[in-house]
């Protein structure tokens, strides 16, 4: 039982290009959800799913586009990458929204 | 928006000593977790608390649910070096499109062998 999977680990990009970030999890759960950290803003909601199917946003959207994949996949991408998205990136889940939400271990991305 | 106050911002301990922090909310929340963040990983939940004055233990940690909701208090006992890392509180009010969790900016625990 793997808990919440995130690939890549590490990412640099340049300005402008595009990448997808992976997130799966193997807990059956509803509810997935994508967050930045940066320092000193603390965690951020960018995305989340309450339910396969549904996609709704969160506090800091712009930049990014989300796709709820299966169940156990949730995705999220940015398509023209600028230096102010380098940043932490996690992903959660939950049994179903209102619950508990348990991370994946992150993906570190800079954008130079 | 609902904002969390997380205090203290960072503290500097002897192993042994006993910690306490707190997250105070100028709303009501129905859900307050407690997650740890070591460097360079995910944050890990610690405890969950459902319950306005509930208290609940995981080990050497107790979590208290404020009785006015509004805040929250996490206690870790007899600290030891591996409790070094960054704790967040988080709070969720929950019910329609309200359960978005709203997270603290964390404390900074050292622990000094």
């Amino acid at each position: 039982n793997a808990g919440v999977t995130q690939t890549p680990k590490f990412q640099v990009l340049k300005t402008g290009q595009s990448m997808t970030l992976q997130c799966a999890q193997d807990m059956n759960h509803n509810s997935m959800y994508w967050y930045r950290q940066d320092p000193g803003m603390g965690l951020r909601l960018i995305y989340y799913s309450a339910s396969e199917g549904t996609t709704d946003k969160g506090e800091v959207p712009n930049g990014y586009n989300v796709s709820r994949l299966n169940k156990r996949e949730f995705s999220l991408r940015l398509e023209s990458a600028a230096p102010s998205q380098t940043s932490v990136y996690f992903c959660a889940s939950s049994v179903v929204r209102g619950r508990e939400q348990y991370f994946g271990p992150g993906t570190r991305l800079t954008v130079t | 928006g609902q904002q969390l106050n997380q205090s203290p911002q960072s503290m500097f301990i002897q192993e042994g000593e006993d910690v306490s922090m707190n997250c105070t909310s100028s709303s009501i929340f129905n859900t307050w977790l407690w997650y740890k963040q070591d460097p360079g990983e995910g944050p890990v939940l610690l405890i969950a608390l459902y319950k306005a004055g509930e208290l609940t233990s995981n080990g050497r940690l107790t979590a208290q649910f404020g009785i006015t909701r509004k805040d929250s208090f996490l206690n870790i006992s007899a600290s030891i070096p591996s409790d070094v890392g960054i704790y967040f509180c988080a709070g969720q009010l929950g019910g329609g499109s309200n359960y978005k969790l709203t997270f603290g900016k964390g404390t900074l625990l050292t622990v000094n062998p």
